[in-house]
């Protein structure tokens, strides 16, 4: 069966502080990847997606950024974070199978930057 | 607006009651889907239901959708307690890899 990881669950940041969010998907090849950021009592918006090693496609734009470097493995990253960047992170995976993209998420992590 | 609007936006019910949540979008799908989130807790699909397809039943959720209204909604019956979550619809236009969801409905079920 396919699992899917994130982590860390909770992270507190001070601003300008670099980020790291890792997610990785075991169970399944070739998956579409998908970052989310959700406010506080609010909706998902679509951060990066991809749909294979080194692909990433951008949603908003933004001071964070995404990497693919192994199949099965989505980073997103910061350089320098803001207070605009906490939230809930949601990573999420979809098959190809017969163009059904229904999504599985992660636990996600929740981020606060101070 | 959003692509996958949900109306309303906070639910309240007794325990044993139906619940109903709508979501409206504005461009042709492929198809469309629901999901649940608990508090805290990444969302987990229930249900999807095809472009070409009016209703769906899986246990006590009931899906149905008129695209020619651009409209779906879910049905909880007979509702738990464990029921109260936030609850999200999301579409696939099929051109691309991506959905889209709405801002969700909170499902409150009292005791």
């Amino acid at each position: 069966s396919q699992t899917i990881h994130q982590w860390p669950a909770t992270l507190v940041q001070p601003v300008g502080s670099p980020l790291s969010l890792e997610c990785t998907v075991e169970g399944t090849s070739n998956p579409n990847l998908y970052w989310y950021r959700q406010a506080a009592g609010r909706g998902l918006q679509l951060l990066f997606y991809s749909v294979g090693i080194g692909q990433i496609s951008s949603e908003v734009p933004q001071n964070l950024s995404a990497s693919r470097p192994q199949d099965r493995q989505f980073i997103l990253s910061s350089k320098k974070l803001l207070l605009s960047d906490s939230g809930f992170y949601l990573c999420a995976w979809s098959t190809k199978y017969r163009g059904v993209k229904t999504q599985y998420f992660g636990p996600g992590t929740r981020l606060l930057v101070l | 607006s959003q692509q996958g609007e949900e109306d309303p936006q906070a639910l309240s019910i007794q325990e044993g009651e139906n619940a109903t949540m709508n979501c409206s979008y504005k461009t042709s799908i492929n198809n469309l889907q629901w999901y649940r989130q608990n508090s805290g807790r990444g969302l987990v699909h229930l249900i999807l239901i095809r472009s070409n397809e009016r209703e769906k039943h899986s246990g006590r959720l009931r899906v149905t959708l008129d695209t020619s209204k651009k409209s779906s909604s879910l049905l909880i019956t007979a509702s738990r307690a464990a029921d109260t979550a936030s609850y999200f619809c999301a579409t696939d236009k099929g051109a691309n890899s991506k959905l889209t969801f709405g801002k969700g409905i909170t499902l409150s079920v009292r005791p």
